[in-house]
């Protein structure tokens, strides 16, 4: 059973520009969410992706954008980057959103590490 | 929305004593509430939950309580081993918000050989 993988593991832009970064679920996991760490921090929920649908959304702005592949994989945009998105960025991805002992159990990634010019 | 606070912000403790982190969180929805453990250059890994309509949960050296009443938890680790050391986060959770889970500021552990 292959865990979470996300990619790139670091990588450095400059204030306006874009980034994608990938996340791979783990087998068998349909729900992928992302969320944003701060250095010191907890991480922030940005949103969650459910039948490539986005069906759930934390307090970040439209500039926050991602997409989910029939193979539940996913993808984070992030358009006209400013310092603050500097972090690091989490994917989870989950058995199902619903009820159920198993369901919103997350398996977490290790991450893709943002810096911001 | 939901807040989570989370204490204390750093722990030291001599190996093989136990060490407590608490929680408290607003909700009163809230009715999930599991555990992180984050190692250097990895992600958060999940090392115990709780449900609300159970009080107390142990896994071997792990324990974790829930008070719904006062609205906090608490992370229990006994007989520590450098290994745990570590930055751990509690997290809230409620039904039907898909996977939005609030997560608090973390501890950072650190067990002294």
């Amino acid at each position: 059973e292959t865990g979470v993988t996300q990619s790139p593991t670091h990588l450095i832009k400059t204030r306006g520009q874009q980034v994608t970064l990938r996340c791979s679920s783990q087998s068998g996991h349909n729900t992928v969410s992302w969320y944003q760490q701060a250095l010191g921090q907890g991480p922030q929920f940005i949103f969650q992706y459910y039948r490539e649908e986005e069906n759930g959304r934390g307090n970040f702005p439209p500039r926050f954008s991602g997409l989910q592949f029939p193979n539940y994989s996913s993808e984070l945009n992030v358009n006209a980057l400013e310092l603050d998105d500097s972090a690091l960025y989490l994917c989870a991805s989950s058995p199902s959103t619903g009820r159920g002992p198993g369901a919103n159990v997350l398996t977490f990634g290790a991450g893709s590490r943002l810096t911001v010019l | 929305g939901e807040n989570v606070e989370q204490h204390p912000s750093t722990l030291s403790v001599q190996e093989g004593d136990s060490a407590v982190i608490k929680c408290t969180y607003s909700d009163s929805a809230s009715n999930y509430f599991p555990w992180y453990k984050q190692e250097l250059g990895k992600g958060p890994q999940l090392i115990i939950d709780i449900r609300s309509n159970v009080g107390e949960k142990k896994d071997q050296r792990i324990a974790v309580t829930l008070n719904k009443t006062a609205k906090h938890f608490s992370l229990h680790i006994t007989e520590t081993q450098p290994e745990d050391s570590a930055v751990y986060f509690c997290a809230a959770h409620k039904g039907n918000t898909g996977n939005q889970f609030y997560f608090g500021t973390g501890t950072s552990l650190t067990v002294i050989p």
